[in-house]
């Protein structure tokens, strides 16, 4: 199992330009979300996701578009790069809600975005 | 509303000597609590979690934490340091779901030989 990946590891943008960043798992894992990391602030949720075709807003969601339309893949989109969206971004996935979902998360290596 | 305060933002301990993270909760339901690590460059590893079971819980490389609902404490320990526990430690509260994770702002670990 390669469980969750990531695309790509490293970006630089320059500001305006938009991008997506790719996540995709395969433990078939109902529950997958984004996170951003930024120093001295631990992870904070962008958006996430309980199923395909369901998403919905974390704690900073302005900026950021997501879509699932399979249980695979849970691509973050950036319309308009800006600064301060210079982080970096990690997916998540976790089990099935209708199953003990006790919130254990499985992470990718994470994505870092530069925005200049 | 669900909240976590990591009370140290850096510990440093010498190799063989205890590790103690410190991290106070708070959530109006009964929580899921998780300790995650992250070494330099890498993504996020599970080191233990709580779900209303035992409070003491054993979790990889050797560490613990104990769930203190007076207290609202959910502390990482470890008795022996070793060069390789050098990390990030994440205390990270979570609804039954999962859906709603909030992380605290980190724990960096330095361990000296």
């Amino acid at each position: 199992n390669a469980g969750v990946t990531q695309t790509p590891k490293f970006q630089v943008l320059k500001t305006g330009q938009s991008m997506t960043l790719q996540c995709a798992q395969d433990m078939n894992h109902e529950y997958m979300s984004w996170y951003r990391q930024d120093p001295g602030m631990g992870l904070r949720l962008i958006h996430y996701s309980v199923g395909a075709g369901i998403t919905d807003q974390g704690e900073v969601p302005n900026g950021y578009n997501v879509s699932r339309s399979t249980t695979e893949d849970f691509p973050l989109r950036l319309l308009s790069a800006a600064p301060s969206q210079t982080s970096v971004y990690f997916c998540a996935s976790s089990y099935s809600v209708d199953r003990m979902n006790t919130g254990e998360l499985f992470f990718g290596e994470g994505s870092r975005l530069t925005v200049l | 509303a669900q909240s976590v305060t990591q009370l140290d933002s850096h510990v440093s301990v010498s190799e063989g000597t205890p590790v103690l993270l410190r991290c106070n909760y708070s959530s109006s339901y009964s929580p899921s609590l998780f300790w995650y690590v992250q070494h330099p460059n890498k993504g996020l590893q599970l080191l233990l979690k709580y779900t209303s079971a035992a409070t003491l819980v054993k979790g990889i490389n050797g560490f613990e934490a104990e769930f203190k609902k007076s207290e609202t404490s959910f502390h990482l320990t470890k008795p022996s340091a070793h060069m390789s526990d050098a990390a990030e430690y994440f205390c990270v509260v979570s609804d039954t779901g999962g859906f709603k994770t909030i992380f605290g702002a980190g724990t960096r670990l330095f361990v000296k030989a």
